[in-house]
């Protein structure tokens, strides 16, 4: 089975504080995938990247970044985290690429409280 | 813009069938997904429409018209495990996915 897992279900941060989410798929996925989860909303993307070190932006990448240094591992970065990055995060692994459309496999999130 | 459109909540009773929709205002498609979501969980794969029609799988199965940019998940014989929430997402003309906001379905025994 695929299995995407990221690194922490819960965390509690104060604004301003530097936020690591980390995240590791073991199915050799080129596609990585954060998105956030908000009530009422659909699934916004954060980030995603096709390839190790290439990443490309979202539809929310405001306050974020990301690393991609391996091919397994894709993690997100708030800088300095506001209480508006209150919110479920989300990564999502694929093989899809064009023309060859695939489903996502996600990790069971990470609950972000920022106070 | 890009829209996804389907009901916020639905309740239906154990054993019966459910139908929720999905409309969908894109640009461009290739194909939509239907997603299921326990609360607290990650969302799963449940389905892929690319042509028009029904694709059945099991209990579960999903319909497509491009032409009128509308989906259903049909889900029969309802388990209370089946609780959940549904998402429906479009694969646009960048290959991008746009994400409904969900539907959140409740069985009664």
């Amino acid at each position: 089975d695929v299995k995407v897992t990221q690194s922490s279900r819960y965390l509690v941060k104060r604004t301003g504080e530097k936020v690591f989410l980390e995240c590791v798929q073991d199915m050799d996925h080129e596609n990585m995938f954060w998105y956030r989860q908000d009530p009422g909303l659909g699934l916004r993307l954060i980030y995603f990247s096709y390839d190790v070190k290439m990443k490309e932006k979202g539809d929310i990448p405001e306050g974020y970044s990301v690393s991609r240094e391996k091919k397994e591992r894709f993690s997100l970065i708030l800088e300095s985290a506001s209480t508006n990055q209150t919110s479920m995060y989300l990564c999502a692994s694929s093989l899809w690429d064009r023309g060859n459309t695939g489903e996502l496999f996600f990790g069971e999130g990470s609950r972000l409280t920022v106070l | 813009g890009q829209n996804i459109d389907q009901p916020t909540e639905m309740t239906a009773t154990e054993g019966a069938i459910v139908q929720i929709n999905c409309t969908y205002q894109t640009s461009g498609f290739n194909g939509l997904f239907w997603y299921q979501q326990h609360a607290g969980e990650a969302p799963t794969f449940l389905s892929y429409n690319v042509l028009d029609g029904l694709e059945e799988k099991g209990r579960f199965s999903s319909f497509l018209s491009r032409s009128k940019g509308y989906s259903y998940l049909l889900l029969k014989e309802l388990q209370m495990k089946d609780s959940a929430s549904y998402l429906c997402a479009v694969l646009d003309s960048n290959y991008q996915l746009i994400w409904g906001a969900g539907t959140k379905l409740i069985i009664k025994p």
